[in-house]
């Protein structure tokens, strides 16, 4: 069974500053998606980046970044530029590609917040 | 597009008690997943529905828990009796077909369930 760990329980960054989440990963499989969510106190969960084992090519969307170490098996995310409305619960998540199962399992998540 | 549906959003019972959830998933989602999320922890799978048969149930507590998914579209979610570990919110989630980016899932605001 794939177990994904998540070693920050909080985080704090000022305003447009940069900030590191980790995330790493246990698995046996070849292929799989890598996601990054955020779930502000609405609770509603929001995809804020996605990686596909396959690509060597780090993924972007505007000020958050990637850096996926397969070998290592880990999964950070970078935010730039910090903004207020950034402060969230942030999970990082795996998904395999084999068969019909497609559950997401998650890590236990990151608190980030940030200050003026 | 409307997004993923949940109602209610708050629901405090006593142990013992039954209730039910509802999600409606976005229009032509074949796949609809209940996560469960107990504070402090990241969403855990409880069943995974792909039209309206079962692909995955295997972390549902079946003495307590039960799920359905009429006609492929609306799902409910049963406990019955409830206990006071069942304490959690509650997120539905739907993904697209297969070959239509069904790496995402879209969650819904989720159910905020207090057992007392």
């Amino acid at each position: 069974a794939q177990t994904v760990t998540q070693s920050q329980p909080e985080m704090s960054v000022q305003e447009a500053e940069t900030v590191t989440l980790s995330c790493t990963y246990d698995t046996s499989e070849s292929d799989y998606y890598l996601f990054w969510y955020k779930q502000p106190p609405s609770r509603q969960m929001i995809l804020v980046i996605r990686q596909e084992a396959y690509k060597q090519q780090n993924a972007t969307e505007n000020r958050f970044s990637v850096n996926f170490q397969k070998a290592a098996k880990s999964f950070s995310l970078k935010i730039s530029d910090s903004q207020l409305g950034d402060a969230a619960m942030y999970f990082c998540a795996y998904r395999s590609v084999t068969g019909t199962a497609s559950k997401l399992t998650f890590g236990t998540g990151t608190r980030l917040q940030v200050t003026l | 597009e409307a997004g993923v549906a949940q109602s209610p959003r708050y629901k405090i019972i006593e142990k013992r008690q039954s209730v039910a959830f509802w999600c409606n998933p976005i229009s032509g989602h074949a796949t609809l997943y209940w996560y469960q999320q107990i504070l402090g922890q990241g969403p855990k799978l409880l069943i995974q529905f792909q039209n309206n048969g079962v692909v995955d149930d295997s972390q549902l507590p079946k003495d307590r828990f039960s799920a359905e998914r009429l006609k492929g579209v609306d799902s409910t979610l049963k406990i019955q009796p409830a206990k006071l570990e069942d304490s959690a919110v509650y997120l539905c989630a739907s993904s697209p077909p297969w070959g239509f980016s069904t790496y995402e899932q879209y969650f819904g605001p989720g159910t905020r369930l207090t057992v007392t």
